[in-house]
């Protein structure tokens, strides 16, 4: 199985500024014949689905604000929010849907300072 | 625009069985494989079971795999999981999810509300 480990587990940034999130693969999700980065980031609020931010680790999904970046290839990728708003506050998971098992990174909980 | 709406849930004894329904809208369903995801409360998410867009391949995480049977019913656009021999560690809300393709290889992007299943004596 591959293993998402997202770092940090939490986060707390100031508003306006920029908060940045890890997420490591165990093994490459790029799948070499599309050039393809099988990696997605969703985010959730409390009580709420999550809802897909960035796919093909970095394809910001419509209606997504465009301080959301994904950027990364292979095992390492990251979600960054340039300029943290207070509806960000939420918790942020990465996904790698390369492979069966489909994996969660544990997730980050991000707040604000 | 695309909703999924799942029912089913609700408390169950430990030993029993549940069966988790989602009724699909707003796209052609039998066009894209569909997952069910649970997350157990205050946890994060877990991947349980896919299935492709016809219903020909079938796919389960190794917690479930022999207990859980995902399928599909394009007549009623609507997605299943059979849950049999429940045990307390199941206790989450179940989601179901739309992949972007037809396949497996692609992020999920719609998502229901959830059901909760409590598995309780």
């Amino acid at each position: 199985d591959i293993v998402m480990t997202q770092s940090p587990d939490s986060l707390a940034v100031s508003l306006g500024e920029r908060a940045t999130i890890n997420c490591k693969s165990s093994q490459s999700v790029l799948y070499s014949s599309n050039n393809n980065n099988y990696l997605a980031w969703y985010q959730q609020k409390p009580g709420q689905p999550p809802k897909l931010l960035i796919s093909w680790a970095s394809t910001r999904e419509s209606g997504v604000p465009d301080r959301f970046s994904g950027s990364g290839s292979g095992t390492d990728f990251t979600l960054t929010i340039s300029s943290l708003q207070a509806e960000d506050v939420a918790v942020y998971y990465c996904q790698q849907h390369y492979h069966v098992p489909i994996t969660f990174g544990q997730g980050t909980r991000l707040e604000i300072k | 625009e695309v909703q999924l709406l799942e029912s089913g849930g609700g408390l169950v004894q430990p030993g029993g069985s549940l069966r988790l329904s989602c009724a699909a809208s707003g796209f052609t369903f039998n066009s894209y494989a569909m997952s069910w995801v649970r997350q157990a409360p205050g946890k994060g998410l877990e991947w349980v079971s896919a299935i492709s867009g016809g219903g020909g391949s079938t796919y389960y995480a190794d917690s479930v795999k022999g207990q859980f049977i995902i399928s599909r019913d394009s007549s009623k656009n609507t997605l299943y999981l059979q849950m049999n021999s429940l045990r307390a560690e199941d206790t989450a809300v179940y989601f179901c999810a739309k992949a972007g393709a037809y396949s497996t290889g692609a992020p999920f992007d719609s998502w229901g509300q959830g059901t909760l299943v409590t598995v309780s004596s």
